[in-house]
């Protein structure tokens, strides 16, 4: 059972239009983190939240963590082909879980020229 | 060089066979952990250590065994693999950082295919 639900799955759009990601649960973190995984690569950290409604942005991607620390969303604006990748968010888990992240299952975005 | 290292980078094996993936980081980190990714599922905890003397199971343990070398090393053990252990499996570290959030940075992974 996946305890974090991404969506969508795929996400195919052309350079220059806008996309967001979403990562929902019914559980609470701690923190909440996405990563971004190039083909042939392990994921890589793009950001963590903590705070409860934290916004943080990174360039063209703002990412933003629920009031409740059970879902995030991620916003690519004006997306470029090196945008391009699978985005998976991962979540701390409160109590005794914590330092085991559980991750959602991804979500494909490919952004052609 | 790369932080976190795996080999072998693909294998293709038969059933019955036993298999074992290595991991290598020099991070410095106290934490490792074993991972497999099937499309659709995302990354599922295989096993995770803490700690040199720290073994722990992860969500899907069954059909697999690690041993903690050293805090460097963790390796991953398929006794008698079978197909459906066909996957993408990533080893990573992490350590606790000042904000108590467990950032982790992992190896390029190992493609294993079981006939």
């Amino acid at each position: 059972t996946q305890l974090l639900e991404q969506s969508p799955q795929f996400l195919s759009i052309q350079e220059g239009e806008n996309l967001t990601v979403y990562c929902n649960s019914s559980s609470v973190f701690s923190s909440l983190q996405w990563y971004r995984q190039e083909p042939g690569e392990g994921p890589v950290l793009l950001v963590t939240v903590v705070t409860g409604g934290e916004v943080k942005k990174l360039k063209r991607l703002t990412f933003q963590f629920g009031d409740a620390r059970k879902d995030s969303s991620l916003h690519i604006t004006a997306a470029q082909p090196g945008d391009t990748g699978l985005y998976l968010c991962a979540g701390d888990p409160l109590g005794d879980s914590w330092g085991k992240l559980q991750f959602g299952a991804g979500t494909q975005v490919v952004v052609t020229p | 060089d790369a932080d976190v290292t795996q080999t072998p980078r693909n294998r293709i094996t038969k059933t019955g066979k036993r298999i074992m993936l290595e991991c290598s980081q020099t991070k410095g980190h106290d934490r490792m952990y074993w991972y497999r990714q099937d499309p659709g599922l995302g990354l599922r905890l295989i096993y995770y250590s803490f700690d040199v003397k720290d073994i722990n199971k992860g969500e899907i343990s069954d059909g697999y065994s690690v041993s903690r070398q050293a805090q460097a090393k963790f390796s991953l053990s398929l006794e008698s693999a079978i197909p459906n252990q066909t996957a993408l499996y990533f080893c990573a570290t992490s350590d606790r950082d000042s904000s108590s959030t467990d950032t982790q940075y992992f190896g390029p992974g190992t493609r294993l295919t079981v006939l």
